[in-house]
């Protein structure tokens, strides 16, 4: 049982390029999220998918799209990086339906640094 | 805002119990109260919840007071792996989902 994979688990950028960061979960979890962790930040929710076709803005959604691809995956997209976005990127599925549930479970985390 | 405070860091010695205080003196009579520790760079790991009762499992046990305003995290038998920040959480953003705050940063020494 994977859990909760991401991929890349490092990215380096330049700033105005994109990429997109990948999330697949096996554990047929309705709900998936997007955080980011910056020093002294603490978790800061980007965007959330409370099921399959549907998808929402979290805090801090500003420079990034979101696709829920099926009930697996959930992909985070920057058009344009900037360095701003330089960050450790969690996805977190929960079995629970919205974004309320408590009991989440997190990937390894992707590192982003952009340039 | 945060609605929860814990200590910025604790030690606890190997093969002791760790306790891990939280307050929560706003919490509201409908929200639990979660743990999650994270372990150097890798992401949260869900430890426990609860309501009103003490809640215990394979982990930890969770004690919270009985006028709910603040509980404590028990690792019965700390060992050098459970070194990591541990999230006291009872604080939901605008969409309703958990907020983690600073966290408090538990060392186990041998």
């Amino acid at each position: 049982n994977a859990g909760v994979t991401q991929t890349p688990k490092f990215q380096v950028l330049k700033t105005g390029q994109s990429m997109t960061l990948q999330c697949a979960q096996d554990m047929n979890h309705n709900s998936m999220y997007w955080y980011r962790q910056d020093p002294g930040m603490g978790l800061r929710l980007i965007y959330y998918s409370a099921s399959e076709g549907t998808t929402d803005k979290g805090e801090v959604p500003n420079g990034y799209n979101v696709s829920r691809l099926n009930k697996r995956e959930f992909s985070l997209r920057l058009e344009s990086a900037a360095p701003s976005q330089t960050s450790v990127y969690f996805c977190a599925s929960t079995e629970g339906q919205g974004v309320g549930a408590g009991e989440l479970f997190f990937g390894e985390g992707s590192r982003l640094t952009v340039l | 805002d945060a609605k929860t405070t814990q200590p910025p860091s604790m030690d606890c010695a190997e093969g002791r119990a760790a306790n891990l205080p939280c307050n929560h003196s706003t919490i509201s009579g409908n929200e639990y109260v979660y743990w999650y520790r994270q372990i150097h760079s890798q992401g949260p790991q869900y430890i426990i919840h609860g309501l009103k009762n003490n809640e215990t499992n394979e982990m930890a046990s969770l004690i919270i007071t009985e006028d709910r305003k603040s509980s404590t995290l028990i690792l019965p038998h700390a060992t050098l792996r459970d070194t990591a920040v541990y999230y006291c959480i009872v604080n939901r953003g605008s969409q309703g989902n958990l907020i983690f705050g600073k966290g408090t940063k538990l060392s186990v020494k041998p």
